[in-house]
Protein backbone atom coordinates (compact mmCIF):
# COMPACT_ATOMS: atom_id res chain seq x y z
CA UNK A 1 0.00 0.00 0.00
CA UNK A 2 1.23 3.58 -0.04
CA UNK A 3 3.38 5.04 2.75
CA UNK A 4 3.70 8.40 4.11
CA UNK A 5 3.46 11.12 1.28
CA UNK A 6 4.76 14.74 2.24
CA UNK A 7 3.75 17.88 0.24
CA UNK A 8 5.65 19.83 -1.53
CA UNK A 9 9.22 17.62 -1.74
CA UNK A 10 11.00 21.22 -2.11
CA UNK A 11 10.24 24.90 -0.76
CA UNK A 12 12.06 27.56 -1.33
CA UNK A 13 10.48 30.56 0.55
CA UNK A 14 11.80 34.26 1.17
CA UNK A 15 12.73 35.12 5.26
CA UNK A 16 9.48 36.83 7.24
CA UNK A 17 6.69 34.01 4.90
CA UNK A 18 4.78 31.35 6.26
CA UNK A 19 4.98 28.06 5.25
CA UNK A 20 3.13 25.00 5.54
CA UNK A 21 3.63 21.53 5.02
CA UNK A 22 1.49 18.90 4.56
CA UNK A 23 2.08 14.68 5.56
CA UNK A 24 -0.76 12.15 4.69
CA UNK A 25 -0.14 9.27 6.89
CA UNK A 26 -0.39 5.92 6.48
CA UNK A 27 -4.10 5.06 6.47
CA UNK A 28 -5.40 3.54 9.59
CA UNK A 29 -1.97 5.03 11.41
CA UNK A 30 -2.89 6.89 14.75
CA UNK A 31 0.35 8.49 15.45
CA UNK A 32 2.25 10.76 13.88
CA UNK A 33 5.31 12.60 14.24
CA UNK A 34 6.94 15.56 12.84
CA UNK A 35 11.15 15.74 13.19
CA UNK A 36 13.63 18.06 11.98
CA UNK A 37 16.55 17.00 9.85
CA UNK A 38 19.45 19.91 9.63
CA UNK A 39 21.81 19.43 6.86
CA UNK A 40 24.35 16.60 7.86
CA UNK A 41 22.22 16.11 11.43
CA UNK A 42 20.36 13.47 12.61
CA UNK A 43 16.18 14.09 12.75
CA UNK A 44 15.37 16.04 16.02
CA UNK A 45 11.97 15.91 17.27
CA UNK A 46 9.62 18.35 16.64
CA UNK A 47 5.95 17.30 17.64
CA UNK A 48 3.84 14.02 17.82
CA UNK A 49 0.06 13.30 17.72
CA UNK A 50 -2.33 10.47 18.71
CA UNK A 51 -5.28 10.44 16.21
CA UNK A 52 -6.20 14.12 16.78
CA UNK A 53 -4.48 14.93 20.14
CA UNK A 54 -1.34 16.88 20.26
CA UNK A 55 0.48 14.66 22.96
CA UNK A 56 3.54 16.40 22.80
CA UNK A 57 4.78 19.51 21.41
CA UNK A 58 8.33 20.09 23.46
CA UNK A 59 10.25 19.85 20.42
CA UNK A 60 8.96 22.82 18.26
CA UNK A 61 12.06 25.64 18.50
CA UNK A 62 9.93 28.61 18.71
CA UNK A 63 6.06 29.71 18.74
CA UNK A 64 6.17 30.56 15.05
CA UNK A 65 6.40 26.75 14.47
CA UNK A 66 2.66 25.28 15.07
CA UNK A 67 1.16 21.71 13.95
CA UNK A 68 -2.69 20.50 14.24
CA UNK A 69 -4.07 16.85 12.70
CA UNK A 70 -7.74 17.91 12.70
CA UNK A 71 -9.29 15.11 12.23
CA UNK A 72 -6.60 12.64 12.97
CA UNK A 73 -5.31 11.84 9.72
CA UNK A 74 -3.44 14.66 7.34
CA UNK A 75 -1.43 16.57 9.17
CA UNK A 76 -0.20 19.98 8.92
CA UNK A 77 3.09 22.03 10.14
CA UNK A 78 2.85 25.94 9.75
CA UNK A 79 6.09 28.16 9.94
CA UNK A 80 5.46 31.95 10.82
CA UNK A 81 7.67 34.24 9.78
CA UNK A 82 10.61 32.05 8.48
CA UNK A 83 14.13 32.59 9.27
CA UNK A 84 17.12 30.95 7.62
CA UNK A 85 17.87 28.83 10.49
CA UNK A 86 14.44 27.57 9.36
CA UNK A 87 16.08 25.73 6.51
CA UNK A 88 16.40 21.69 6.88
CA UNK A 89 14.48 18.77 5.97
CA UNK A 90 11.18 18.25 7.52
CA UNK A 91 10.20 14.32 7.94
CA UNK A 92 6.67 13.09 8.91
CA UNK A 93 6.41 9.10 10.58
CA UNK A 94 3.40 7.58 11.57
CA UNK A 95 3.27 4.43 13.34
CA UNK A 96 -0.40 1.97 13.75
CA UNK A 97 -0.18 2.37 17.57
CA UNK A 98 1.72 3.71 20.01
CA UNK A 99 4.43 1.79 20.22
CA UNK A 100 4.84 0.47 16.77
CA UNK A 101 7.64 1.09 14.04
CA UNK A 102 7.72 4.34 12.67
CA UNK A 103 7.34 5.14 8.68
CA UNK A 104 8.88 8.04 7.47
CA UNK A 105 8.14 10.08 4.53
CA UNK A 106 10.54 11.36 1.97
CA UNK A 107 10.84 14.70 3.72
CA UNK A 108 10.18 18.56 2.42
CA UNK A 109 13.57 20.18 1.84
CA UNK A 110 12.36 23.81 3.06
CA UNK A 111 15.15 26.69 1.98
CA UNK A 112 14.18 30.38 3.29
CA UNK A 113 17.00 32.71 1.72
CA UNK B 1 20.20 14.36 29.08
CA UNK B 2 18.85 11.62 26.74
CA UNK B 3 21.73 11.16 23.94
CA UNK B 4 23.02 9.43 21.20
CA UNK B 5 26.71 9.14 19.54
CA UNK B 6 27.78 7.53 16.35
CA UNK B 7 31.37 7.36 14.84
CA UNK B 8 32.32 10.07 12.57
CA UNK B 9 32.00 9.72 8.72
CA UNK B 10 32.13 9.35 5.97
CA UNK B 11 33.30 5.55 6.37
CA UNK B 12 34.50 4.25 2.65
CA UNK B 13 35.09 0.56 2.21
CA UNK B 14 35.57 -1.75 -0.74
CA UNK B 15 32.67 -4.31 -1.29
CA UNK B 16 33.24 -7.35 0.25
CA UNK B 17 34.56 -5.80 3.77
CA UNK B 18 33.59 -6.05 6.96
CA UNK B 19 31.67 -2.97 8.30
CA UNK B 20 31.59 -1.51 12.31
CA UNK B 21 29.79 1.65 12.87
CA UNK B 22 30.07 2.34 16.80
CA UNK B 23 27.04 3.55 18.47
CA UNK B 24 26.72 4.24 22.00
CA UNK B 25 23.89 6.22 24.07
CA UNK B 26 22.58 8.16 27.27
CA UNK B 27 19.60 7.37 28.80
CA UNK B 28 17.61 6.97 32.10
CA UNK B 29 15.97 3.58 31.83
CA UNK B 30 16.25 0.80 29.60
CA UNK B 31 15.32 2.39 26.22
CA UNK B 32 14.75 0.26 22.92
CA UNK B 33 17.72 0.97 20.44
CA UNK B 34 17.32 1.13 16.68
CA UNK B 35 19.22 1.43 13.48
CA UNK B 36 17.33 3.37 10.67
CA UNK B 37 19.10 3.30 7.17
CA UNK B 38 18.24 6.29 4.72
CA UNK B 39 19.45 5.01 0.95
CA UNK B 40 20.02 8.07 -1.73
CA UNK B 41 16.80 9.52 -2.95
CA UNK B 42 15.06 7.57 -0.07
CA UNK B 43 13.04 8.07 3.48
CA UNK B 44 14.11 6.75 6.30
CA UNK B 45 13.79 2.82 6.82
CA UNK B 46 13.98 0.77 9.92
CA UNK B 47 16.78 -1.29 9.34
CA UNK B 48 17.05 -3.53 12.82
CA UNK B 49 16.22 -2.96 16.50
CA UNK B 50 16.81 -4.43 19.72
CA UNK B 51 14.27 -3.95 23.09
CA UNK B 52 16.23 -5.07 26.18
CA UNK B 53 19.74 -6.22 26.67
CA UNK B 54 21.53 -8.64 25.27
CA UNK B 55 19.26 -8.75 22.66
CA UNK B 56 20.52 -8.90 19.14
CA UNK B 57 18.46 -7.23 16.37
CA UNK B 58 19.71 -8.51 12.70
CA UNK B 59 18.28 -7.62 8.83
CA UNK B 60 19.62 -8.02 5.17
CA UNK B 61 22.90 -9.79 6.90
CA UNK B 62 23.04 -6.67 9.24
CA UNK B 63 23.36 -7.04 13.37
CA UNK B 64 23.54 -5.09 16.32
CA UNK B 65 23.84 -6.42 20.31
CA UNK B 66 22.23 -4.25 22.59
CA UNK B 67 25.05 -4.05 25.78
CA UNK B 68 23.78 -2.68 28.66
CA UNK B 69 27.38 -2.59 30.32
CA UNK B 70 28.94 -0.49 27.27
CA UNK B 71 26.06 1.29 26.48
CA UNK B 72 25.97 0.83 23.22
CA UNK B 73 24.66 -0.48 20.02
CA UNK B 74 27.24 -1.32 17.39
CA UNK B 75 25.93 -2.04 13.41
CA UNK B 76 27.95 -4.82 11.92
CA UNK B 77 28.21 -6.86 8.51
CA UNK B 78 30.52 -9.60 7.82
CA UNK B 79 30.64 -8.89 4.01
CA UNK B 80 29.36 -5.12 2.59
CA UNK B 81 27.68 -4.72 -1.33
CA UNK B 82 27.94 -1.78 -3.32
CA UNK B 83 24.29 -1.64 -2.34
CA UNK B 84 25.04 -0.59 1.31
CA UNK B 85 25.84 2.78 0.18
CA UNK B 86 23.65 4.86 2.50
CA UNK B 87 23.09 6.99 5.84
CA UNK B 88 22.81 4.74 8.72
CA UNK B 89 21.54 6.57 11.98
CA UNK B 90 21.23 5.17 15.58
CA UNK B 91 18.41 6.00 17.60
CA UNK B 92 16.59 5.42 20.95
CA UNK B 93 13.37 5.32 22.38
CA UNK B 94 12.81 6.11 25.85
CA UNK B 95 10.12 3.25 27.70
CA UNK B 96 7.26 5.02 27.68
CA UNK B 97 7.80 7.98 25.16
CA UNK B 98 7.20 8.13 21.55
CA UNK B 99 9.61 10.23 20.39
CA UNK B 100 13.04 8.75 18.76
CA UNK B 101 15.87 10.44 19.59
CA UNK B 102 19.00 10.15 17.02
CA UNK B 103 22.62 10.27 16.57
CA UNK B 104 24.09 12.65 14.18
CA UNK B 105 24.19 9.73 10.96
CA UNK B 106 27.36 7.76 9.30
CA UNK B 107 27.67 8.41 5.54
CA UNK B 108 28.42 4.95 3.65
CA UNK B 109 30.26 4.47 0.55
CA UNK B 110 31.17 0.75 -0.52
CA UNK B 111 33.23 1.00 -4.07
CA UNK B 112 33.21 -1.87 -6.13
Amino acid sequence: GAGVSQSPRYKVAKRGQDVALRCDPISGHVSLFWYQQALGQGPEFLTYFQNEAQLDKSGLPSDRFFAERPEGSVSTLKIQRTQQEDSAVYLCASSFGTEGEQYFGPGTRLTVT
Amino acid sequence: GNSVTQMEGPVTLSEEAFLTINCTYTATGYPSLFWYVQYPGEGLQLLLKATKADDKGSNKGFEATYRKETTSFHLEKGSVQVSDSAVYFCALKLQGAQKLVFGQGTRLTINP
